[in-house]
């Protein structure tokens, strides 16, 4: 089936550690992006991605980075400078920036 | 991308039209209004979008009013599958424009 997959569903991390969060889409989307939601919030934008090797900050992009070395690929490495690392994590692939985004279901990260 | 004002909760009893609105009072002549909503702890997922026309499509339909200030989202038969948060989004329609989420407004359907 066509779609974006997120991986895991749950992480558990330890404080100061480093941690990567998978995001895989076979739509063949050029855009891709990470959003944040902490409880009873909006979504807020952490990076994009137009396209490949190419990627833009968002609103909240300190304590976190990224690549795009494949179409298919955005992974999102939450780094021990992110001081509130636990949320739920979302990634969400489009044809172009400017079209209806395809979002995948979440990884909820927590630090302890 | 314009702000938009959403009410933060309503109630809509099962089988009734669901009217959400939206206030975007700056919105700019070359900005599209979108609307997804999100089932808790899912990815949000999209439901419509339009630019001063009025839209509508098998899961809905959106009021743009003349002036493009307000829109209204409408669900024509709520069920209880259709409790969520609806997010309002204005944005242009061109290449580097991400969307930005507010805080929503948070559905409950009631049988």
């Amino acid at each position: 089936d066509g779609g974006i997959t997120q991986s895991p569903k749950y992480l558990f991390r330890k404080e100061g550690q480093n941690v990567t969060l998978s995001c895989e889409q076979n739509l063949n989307h050029d855009a891709m992006y990470w959003y944040r939601q902490d409880p009873g919030q909006g979504l807020r934008l952490i990076y994009y991605s137009q396209i490949v090797n190419d990627f833009q900050k968002g609103d909240i992009a300190e304590g976190y980075s990224v690549s795009r070395e494949k179409k298919e690929s955005f992974p999102l490495t939450v780094t021990s400078a992110q001081k509130n690392p636990t949320a739920f994590y979302l990634c969400a692939s489009s044809v172009e920036s400017n079209t209806e985004a395809f979002f995948g279901q979440g990884t909820r990260l927590t630090v302890v | 991308d314009a702000k938009t004002t959403q009410p933060p909760s309503m109630d809509c009893a099962e089988g009734r039209a669901a009217n959400l609105p939206c206030n975007h009072s700056t919105i700019s002549g070359n900005e599209y209004v979108y609307w997804y909503r999100q089932i808790h702890s899912q990815g949000p997922q999209y439901i419509i979008h339009g630019l001063k026309n009025n839209e509508t499509n098998e899961m809905a339909s959106l009021i743009i009013t003349e002036d493009r200030k307000s829109s209204t989202l409408i669900l024509p038969h709520a069920t209880l599958r259709d409790t969520a948060v609806y997010y309002c989004i204005v944005r242009v329609l061109a290449s580097g424009y991400a969307l930005n989420f507010g805080k929503g407004t948070s559905l409950l359907v009631t049988p």
